[in-house]
């Protein structure tokens, strides 16, 4: 079965200084691979997806097969980026799998003045 | 925020009761999932819908039932609610595999 790992439950940083969120994912297929988050008092909604390839907010995430990773990027973190982020994977809406998501544990970023 | 919504949003119940909770949608997708959020496991998959009257069993579906019999209404339903079904629950709904739309969630305390 597949797994997504956040090996970070909390993450600190000051604005301005650059921040990266781990996502590992395990899976011997193609998985689609997302990144959800979740402001205070919001709803969770989609960050940015792996097949877009865009830039969300400034943040970036490369898809690394080999390292089965999918790391959330940003050079410089703002105030406004605090949250909970969650890594997610997909194996598509195809056959059986529905575009049902699994989640990784989550990331609550705080980004300090 | 897509046209979903949940009820009730807060809820106290007592142990053994049975719940249900709503998630209704405005937006006609075919896909439709109730997950659960807790600290440590972030979100599991309960029970998930592909279809009016298609349903089947996600990650944590046990002591879990739900149905849909029409596309816009997804329900959840606690047959016993034990304090380990203390949560906040999540619907989502999508179209294909590419995003999955939320709602504000129903958070639940079973005393």
């Amino acid at each position: 079965a597949q797994r997504v790992t956040q090996p970070e439950k909390l993450l600190s940083v000051f604005k301005g200084a650059p921040v990266e969120l781990k996502c590992n994912y395990s899976y011997s297929g193609s998985p689609e691979l997302f990144w959800y988050v979740q402001y205070s008092r919001q709803r969770l909604q989609l960050l940015l997806r792996h097949i877009s390839r865009e830039s969300i907010k400034g943040f970036t995430a490369d898809l690394n097969k080999g390292e089965t990773s999918f790391h959330l990027k940003k050079p410089f973190a703002q105030e406004e980026d605090s949250a909970m982020y969650y890594c997610a994977l997909s194996l598509g809406a195809g056959g059986t799998s529905y575009g049902k998501l699994t989640f990784g544990q989550g990331t609550i970023l705080t980004v300090h003045p | 925020d897509a046209g979903i919504t949940q009820s009730p949003r807060h809820k106290v119940t007592e142990t053994g009761t049975p719940v249900t909770l709503r998630c209704h949608q405005t937006e006609n997708h075919r896909y439709m999932y109730w997950y659960r959020q807790d600290p440590g496991h972030g979100l599991r998959l309960i029970h998930y819908s592909y279809g009016v009257k298609d349903t089947d069993k996600g990650e944590v579906s046990d002591g879990y039932s739900v149905s849909r019999s029409k596309t816009e209404d997804f329900l959840l339903t606690l047959e016993s609610a034990t304090s380990s079904q203390t949560s906040v629950y999540f619907c989502a709904i999508g179209q294909s595999s590419y995003e999955q739309y939320f709602g504000p969630g129903t958070r639940l305390t079973v005393t």
